[in-house]
């Protein structure tokens, strides 16, 4: 079992550019979580997914972000355009069916910084 | 809206002293579990408790979830620096079909 994997592991980029996250889930996990974490917020959740439909999102922060899960092994949160507040690290977890209050499998994380 | 308090937010002792972590509601949660998160790398469960009172050891770890199912201890006994690093709690919702509420975290430092 490899794990959540996420990528980019570290994104760097410029005001107002487009950044695009991506999530492998575990095999078998049908609940998909992004969250973002950061020293003044600690760990929010943003969004999540069961069976590839968007569950809650009221954690999203605006409209410039929005996340897709196009099928149960792939998802990607977009920020668009970035803001220099956008930077922190991004968190995808995942669940076993129908266990949406977890426990939760996480991947190592993207760290985003947005100058 | 749910919270969970911990405390405290950041503790730093030496090798071999004792410990205790608490995490706090004026909630009641169906289960409370707790999360070790280490730089560089996503948190990594450690228990659930899910029982008004219950207690689980893991080796040198004991977690307790209060009688009233709003707050939850760990305690680290003769701690060791690879003990380090952020410890989470996460309450789950006493009503179904919602999601994980998630502490602050305590930064937990072991110095050799």
């Amino acid at each position: 079992d490899a794990g959540v994997i996420q990528s980019p592991r570290h994104e760097v980029t410029e005001m107002g550019q487009e950044v695009t996250l991506r999530c492998k889930p575990i095999s078998g996990h049908d609940y998909l979580f992004w969250y973002r974490q950061t020293m003044m917020r600690g760990l929010e959740l943003l969004i999540y997914f069961n069976n590839n439909v968007p569950i809650d999102d009221s954690g999203m922060p605006e409209d410039r972000f929005s996340a897709k899960m196009p099928n149960a092994s792939f998802s990607t949160l977009k920020i668009q355009p970035s803001e220099p507040r956008d930077s922190a690290v991004y968190f995808c977890a995942s669940s076993f069916p129908l266990r949406d209050t977890g426990p939760l499998h996480f991947g190592n994380g993207t760290r985003l910084t947005v100058t | 809206t749910q919270l969970l308090e911990q405390s405290p937010q950041f503790l730093s002792i030496q090798e071999g002293e004792n410990l205790t972590v608490y995490c706090n509601s004026s909630s009641v949660f169906s289960s409370l579990q707790w999360y070790r998160q280490e730089p560089g790398e996503g948190p990594v469960l450690l228990v659930t408790v899910v029982t008004g009172g219950e207690v689980k050891k893991l080796k040198r770890l004991t977690f307790q979830f209060g009688d009233a199912r709003k707050d939850s201890s760990l305690h680290i006994t003769a701690a060791q620096p690879g003990d380090t690093g952020l410890y989470l709690c996460a309450g789950g919702p006493e009503t179904s079909g919602s999601r994980l509420t998630f502490g602050e975290g305590t930064q937990l430092t072991v110095n050799p």
